[in-house]
């Protein structure tokens, strides 16, 4: 067990609607990451908060988005859900944002759209 | 320039041999090299990592080997058992990229007993 966790383990909706994924960080870990895995494009980085603020931003879609709260739990937003968005979301957590190296993982959110 | 290069996609061994799965990238500015184990339905498990002023690093059974010059690095499971199958990741990050890591492709690992 990392420590972080996520809710839902899994989501199925419908297409071109919206959904709310949640995580929290390890204790005292102050960044969290947002990841995506798919079939086809395997892991990739969406978004990096630390301590509230957004610091990388990577190929995340513009119907996405996220945000980290004081008690630093991040949710990442889904939107105008297509098929395509079918994927396992994962968080992870990390001391600080910068220096920080290791990485810590979520057990994932299985997103399915139908 | 920010790919990592993983190889093979698949690899099936029998109980006590040593599994090699190799990563290759470009980025020279990427400073610490994890590799995650990830088993179905559970989230990637960080098991060792190396920074790049080391030429190689043992935990246990699994041992990481570093070649700056080549740019390229690998993960070595010594003695492996059944309980190892589970599908490996290399990744890299950079600082400037706000420790972000970039993942290779995965490595599907079976032992047979």
């Amino acid at each position: 067990d990392s420590g972080v966790t996520q809710t839902p383990k899994h989501l199925i909706t419908a297409t071109g609607q919206r959904v709310t994924l949640r995580c929290s960080p390890r204790s005292g870990d102050l960044s969290v990451y947002w990841y995506q895995q798919s079939l086809d494009q395997g892991l990739q980085f969406l978004i990096q908060y630390y301590n509230g603020e957004e610091r990388a931003k990577g190929n995340i879609l513009e119907r996405f988005s996220a945000q980290q709260f004081p008690d630093l739990h991040s949710e990442l937003n889904l939107s105008s859900l297509e098929l395509g968005d079918s994927a396992l979301y994962f968080c992870a957590s990390s001391v600080t944002g910068w220096n920080s190296y290791e990485q810590y993982f979520g057990p994932g959110t299985r997103l399915t759209v139908t | 320039q920010q790919q990592v290069k993983q190889s093979p996609q698949s690899l099936i061994v029998q109980k006590g041999g040593i599994p090699i799965i190799n990563c290759a990238y470009e980025n020279t500015a990427f400073d610490y090299f994890p590799w995650y184990q990830q088993f179905p339905g559970k989230g990637p498990a960080l098991l060792i990592a190396i920074r790049p002023d080391v030429s190689e690093k043992k935990e246990g059974r699994f041992t990481i080997s570093f070649n700056k010059s080549a740019k390229q690095f690998s993960l070595h499971i010594m003695d492996s058992q059944p309980g190892d199958s589970a599908t490996y990741f290399c990744a890299a990050r950079t600082e400037t990229s706000g420790s972000r890591l970039t993942f290779g492709e995965g490595t599907q690992l079976t032992v047979n007993p």
